[in-house]
C-alpha cells in the first residue's frame, strides 16, 4: 500500500501563487497524477508526472522527484474558481492510490 | 475527450433494498473500470477493478457480496449495492482506462446514494 501525505488546507488570495506539497511511500511507483475537485463532483485531471521533473501547464505546474518520494502541484495567478480539493494520487501498477486531498480557498 | 457518465446522479433507497449504479464510456473503449467510493470530506478509496469479461478484483475489505460488478462490455459497468444500509451512504465514482499504454483515468460525475 501507500501513505500519501498533502496538508489539509490552505488558504491564498486571489492573483497569487500556491504550492501544494505531496509526500508518498510505494513499492511499485508508476506515475503520480494531480486532479481537482469541487464539492459533489468527480475528480477532474490535473497534470500526470512519470519522470523526475517540473510539467508545465498553463497556470498549474507539477514536480516529481521519485528519490525523496515527493511532488508538488504549483498553482499561479489564482483565481476564484480555483477554490476546490486538489488531490495527490500515485499510481501502483495498474492501481490509483489518493492522498486525503488539499483544501484550496482562494479569497479576494 | 474521453466522457464517462454514470446513472443515476442521486438516489434515495431504504435499508434492505438493492441498489444499481451504471458507469459508461461514451466515446471510447474501456478495458478497464475502476469503483471508487468517497465519504465526507475523506479521499477516494477503491473499492474494485473490473476488466471487461472476467470477474472484479476488489480491495482488501470490500465484501465482494455485497458490491456486485459486472463489466459486460466495453462501454458498461454496473456496481449493484445489496441490501443496502445506511453506513453505505456515500459518492460513488467510476473511472474507465482504454487499453493498451493508456495511463489515464477518465472519471464520471458520481453517483450520490442514501439509504433511509
Amino acid at each position: 500500500g501507500q501513505n500519501i501525505d498533502q496538508p489539509t488546507e490552505m488558504t491564498a488570495t486571489e492573483g497569487a501563487i500556491v504550492q501544494i506539497n505531496c509526500t508518498y511511500q510505494t513499492s511499485g511507483f508508476n506515475g503520480l497524477f494531480w486532479y481537482q475537485q469541487h464539492a459533489g463532483e468527480a475528480p477532474t485531471f490535473l497534470s500526470y508526472n512519470v519522470l523526475d521533473g517540473l510539467e508545465e501547464k498553463g497556470r498549474f505546474s507539477s514536480f516529481l522527484s521519485r528519490s525523496k518520494g515527493y511532488s508538488y502541484l504549483l498553482l499561479k495567478e489564482l483565481q476564484m474558481k480555483d477554490s476546490a480539493s486538489y488531490l495527490c494520487a500515485v499510481r501502483e501498477r495498474d492501481k490509483l492510490s489518493f492522498g486525503a486531498g488539499t483544501t484550496v480557498t482562494v479569497r479576494a | 475527450g474521453a466522457v464517462v457518465s454514470q446513472h443515476p446522479s442521486r438516489v434515495i433507497c431504504k435499508s434492505g433494498t438493492s441498489v444499481k449504479i451504471e458507469c459508461r464510456s461514451l466515446d471510447f473503449q474501456a478495458t478497464t473500470m475502476f469503483w471508487y467510493r468517497q465519504f465526507p470530506k475523506q479521499s477516494l478509496m477503491l473499492m474494485a477493478t473490473s476488466n471487461e469479461g472476467s470477474k472484479a478484483t476488489y480491495e482488501q475489505g470490500v465484501e465482494k457480496d455485497k458490491f456486485l460488478i459486472n463489466h459486460a462490455s466495453l462501454t458498461l459497468s454496473t456496481l449493484t449495492v445489496t441490501s443496502a444500509h445506511p453506513e453505505d451512504s456515500s459518492f460513488y465514482i467510476c473511472s474507465a482506462r482504454e487499453g493498451g499504454d493508456s495511463y489515464e483515468q477518465y472519471f464520471g460525475p458520481g453517483t450520490r446514494l442514501t439509504v433511509t
